[in-house]
């Protein structure tokens, strides 16, 4: 049971240019979710996905992120137009419930460097 | 006030020493607490999670304090593999996992 899978691992984008990262939960697991860790910080929550569906963006910026979870396939975090600032460890998680208690799994990050 | 605070370290420690750290929470209305831990440039992974009794994994123990609103871990006869970064966790009370920003333990020889 292979385990939550991020690809690409390292990700390097010029100013301006799009990211996309995917994520592969691990197999029954239905939920997902995606973090950000800045250098030095705790990660920080960004959005949680069911398939097809968007359940909570709150930790999403405004402008230029958008997350999908398509019926079939990854989950994909998409970063339109990327600054400086955007450069960091994106991690995603999967779960089989979404309950309190539920432990969530986590993918090995794709480290993205914005130059 | 971030939501979970912990002393970022480093703790420098020998092995077989003990060590302890803490971490605080703001939310009163927590209900799950876990520790995490993060070898460097990798993902975090659950060390154990945290219940109100207090309970321990072999060489390591957790407590809860929640009128005090803080977690405790203590690492008993460290071993050189312990060396991480350990992440205080707390769900408040739905899916969403608040991270501190870790607290750095180094064994040496």
């Amino acid at each position: 049971n292979a385990g939550v899978m991020q690809n690409p691992r390292h990700l390097v984008r010029r100013r301006g240019q799009e990211a996309r990262l995917r994520c592969s939960p691990m197999k029954g697991h239905s939920h997902v979710y995606w973090y950000r860790q800045l250098p030095e910080e705790g990660l920080k929550f960004m959005v949680y996905l069911q398939k097809e569906n968007i359940i909570d963006e709150s930790g999403m910026p405004k402008e230029r992120f958008s997350a999908e979870f398509p019926k079939e396939g990854p989950s994909i975090l998409r970063i339109q137009q990327v600054v400086r600032g955007d450069s960091a460890a994106y991690f995603c998680a999967s779960s089989r419930h979404s309950d309190v208690n539920t432990e969530a799994f986590f993918g090995q990050g794709t480290r993205l460097t914005v130059v | 006030r971030k939501e979970v605070e912990q002393d970022p370290g480093p703790f420098n420690v020998p092995e077989g020493a003990t060590v302890a750290f803490n971490c605080t929470y703001s939310n009163s209305a927590s209900q799950s607490f876990f520790w995490y831990r993060q070898d460097c440039r990798k993902e975090p992974k659950l060390l154990m999670s945290v219940y109100s009794s207090g309970n321990e994994d072999g060489r390591f123990t957790a407590q809860l304090n929640r009128a005090s609103q803080y977690i405790s871990l203590l690492i008993r006869d460290s071993k050189l593999s312990d060396s991480a970064t350990y992440l205080c966790v707390v769900n408040f009370n739905d899916y969403k996992l608040s991270f501190g920003a870790g607290t750095t333990v180094t064994v040496r020889a």
